[in-house]
């Protein structure tokens, strides 16, 4: 069984950076679709993007060209990196994998505050 | 992007009841449509994907039906571990996009 945990800082400020990394275990990332949603305080679920193994990528364009997922294979792990964040940003991010997603983490709380 | 109308946003039910909740989706999606079960601090689960397939290890309690651009959730004999929040999620065209959610509470 494929099990994926994200890691990452969970205080952003304003204007700063968000990277998060999703750690996978029981399987091979040698494969599908790995993803990055999230969960807003309003509980509305947002897709951010995927990558497939072999580096091709695509994202949600509301996000204004803000994120990119790159992937490490000899890692097993897989990362999203969230550029000129603001409060709106705030969030529980998921890592997630398939299509549609049938494995995903357990989501982290990332806060973007002063 | 295609916009999913999902209904109701919220419901409570009495434990033994029959539920169902539907998703709507601005566009033909064929069948291309999977329904999710979110619990606080949980993995969301995946309950249906392609509109009607029953995921491995899914209570038969769960069906899916639907295509185009109308599906239903249907939840049988609810009981007081399905308190959650149910999201329905298009993976025809991207951007994939989910519905606004329905909580479910037991009365």
């Amino acid at each position: 069984q494929v099990q994926l945990q994200e890691s990452g800082p969970g205080l952003v400020k304003p204007a700063g950076t968000l990277s998060l990394t999703c750690n996978v275990s029981g399987g091979s990332i040698s494969s599908s679709h790995w993803n990055w949603i999230r969960q807003t305080p309003g509980k509305a679920l947002e897709w951010i993007g995927f990558i497939y193994y072999g580096g091709t990528t695509n994202y949600n364009p509301s996000l204004r060209s803000r994120a990119t997922i790159s992937i490490d294979t000899s890692k097993t792990q897989f990362s999203l990196r969230l550029t000129s964040v603001t409060t709106a940003d705030t969030a529980v991010y998921y890592c997630a994998r398939g299509y549609p997603s049938r494995n995903w983490g357990q989501g982290t709380l990332v806060t973007v505050s002063p | 992007d295609i916009q999913m109308t999902q209904s109701p946003s919220s419901l409570s039910a009495s434990v033994g009841d029959r539920v169902s909740i539907t998703c709507q989706a601005s566009q033909h999606i064929s069948f291309y449509l999977s329904w999710y079960q979110v619990k606080p601090g949980k993995a969301p689960k995946v309950l249906i994907s392609d509109a009607s397939n029953l995921e491995r290890g899914v209570s038969s309690r769960f069906s899916g039906s639907g295509s185009g651009t109308d599906f239903t959730l249907t939840i049988n004999n609810i009981q007081p571990e399905d308190i959650a929040t149910y999201f329905c999620h298009q993976y025809d065209n991207l951007p994939w996009t989910f519905g606004q959610g329905t909580k479910v509470e037991m009365k």
